[in-house]
This record gives structure tokens, sequence and C-alpha cells, in this order.
């Protein structure tokens, strides 16, 4: 199985603050996707990257995926209270379906 | 209606009740999936349904029975289901595209909390 592992687990830091998240694994991923879920919601996709070292920024947010595609992180510079909320990586693997693989999840608190 | 949606948004059973957990995507998309996500695990994907055909079935018990009986409706129908079944169920949709994907973008619902007694 596609293990994908994000550290840290949980994070509550101060508004304004600046925070990094990462996703690792040993498998190689075609492309890699973050999303955000908020409590009583579903995942909403923020970003999706596809190639080798790649670098997306959204707002203040910026993603980067790894040269060998097995890695991906997450940075957050002066974190919102808007923020908050549970942060997951997830690998596509080429199966002949869309079959994404999650990562175990990041839970975010940005404190006002 | 915009989005994924499914209903019921929380459901409460007992072991020997059999429900149906329903998901409606207004997307035009020719794929749905259900997840299962419980506290301390990722997100486990355990159908696919892509054309309206079964193309993945990640080793489910058959307590759980999937139908899709078009493009845009997903059931879930549950029977004697156990306390550890208990878990955000997620349906999502998306575009699968001739020849292959990467990277396409799934579209989540808002999730039914079941909870088993």
């Amino acid at each position: 199985t596609q293990l994908l592992e994000q550290s840290p687990q949980f994070l509550s830091i101060q508004e304004g603050e600046n925070l990094t998240v990462y996703c690792n694994s040993s498998s190689v991923f075609s492309s890699l996707q973050w999303y955000r879920q908020e409590p009583g919601e579903g995942p909403v996709l923020l970003v999706t990257v596809v190639t080798g070292g790649e670098v997306k920024k959204l707002k203040r947010l910026t993603f980067q995926f790894g040269d060998a595609r097995k890695d991906s992180s997450l940075h957050i510079t002066a974190a919102q209270p808007g923020d908050t909320g549970l942060y997951l990586c997830a690998g596509d693997v080429l199966t002949g379906a869309n079959n994404l693989f999650f990562g175990t999840g990041t839970r975010l608190t940005v404190i006002p | 209606e915009t989005g994924v949606t499914q209903t019921p948004r929380h459901l409460v059973m007992g072991m020997t009740n059999k429900k149906s957990l329903k998901c409606e995507q207004h997307l035009g998309h020719n794929a749905m999936y259900w997840y299962k996500q419980s506290a301390k695990k990722p997100l486990e994907l355990m159908f696919v349904y892509s054309l309206e055909e079964r193309v993945e079935n990640n080793s489910v018990p058959s307590r759980f029975s999937p139908e899709c009986p078009n493009s845009s409706h997903l059931f879930l129908h549950l029977h004697t289901l156990q306390p550890e079944d208990s878990a955000l169920y997620l349906c999502a949709s998306s575009q699968e595209l001739a020849g292959g994907h990467s990277g396409d973008t799934q579209y989540f619902g808002p999730g039914t909390r079941l909870t088993v007694l």
C-alpha cells in the first residue's frame, strides 16, 4: 500500500506565524494533491502538483512537490484563523481508476 | 443544488438495522466514490464507480453494498453493521479522462456521520 505520512499531526500557532506541513512517502506518485477539510464538511481541493520540483503558490500558501515525486510540503505565511482545518495530502497512482491515497492529516489551529 | 450532496448528514443505527446513504452529484461527472473517514486513520477508499460500473472494491466487508443506478447517483446500503463501522462516510465525484489521468480533481460531499450502537 502507498503510505503517506504527514507531519506534524497537530499544530497550534498564533495568528501571523508561519508554518510548514510535510507529506512523505516511499512511493512515487504521478501527482499529489492537497486538500483542506473543515469540521462538518468534506475535503476541498487546494492544489495539484504534477512535476517533480514543482512549486505552486496560492496567495499565502506555497506548495512544493519533491524532485523524486515522493514527498511534498505546504508552507503557510502569516497564518490566519480562517486557515484552521485538517490538511490532507493525497497521492495519485496510475491504476486505471482515479485512486487517491490519502495521508494521515495535519490538524491546524490558528489562534487569533 | 450544486456540487455533491449527501443525505442524511447524520445517522444513528443499531447493529440489526438496514439503512442507505445517498449521494448525488450535479457536476456532470462520470466517476463516483465512497470513502470512509475514521478518527486516527487516513481517509480510506471503499468503492469506485466509473461510467456506472464498479471498477474498484478495496476489500470492503459485504455488510456494505454500493449501488450506482446512473452517473449522478450513488448509494451505500448498510446492514448488520458493527460499532467499529462508526465513521464519516464521504462521497466524491470526478471526471475521468479517456486514456488515463493525472491528478483528476475529486469533489467531495459533506459526508454522513454514522454512529452504530
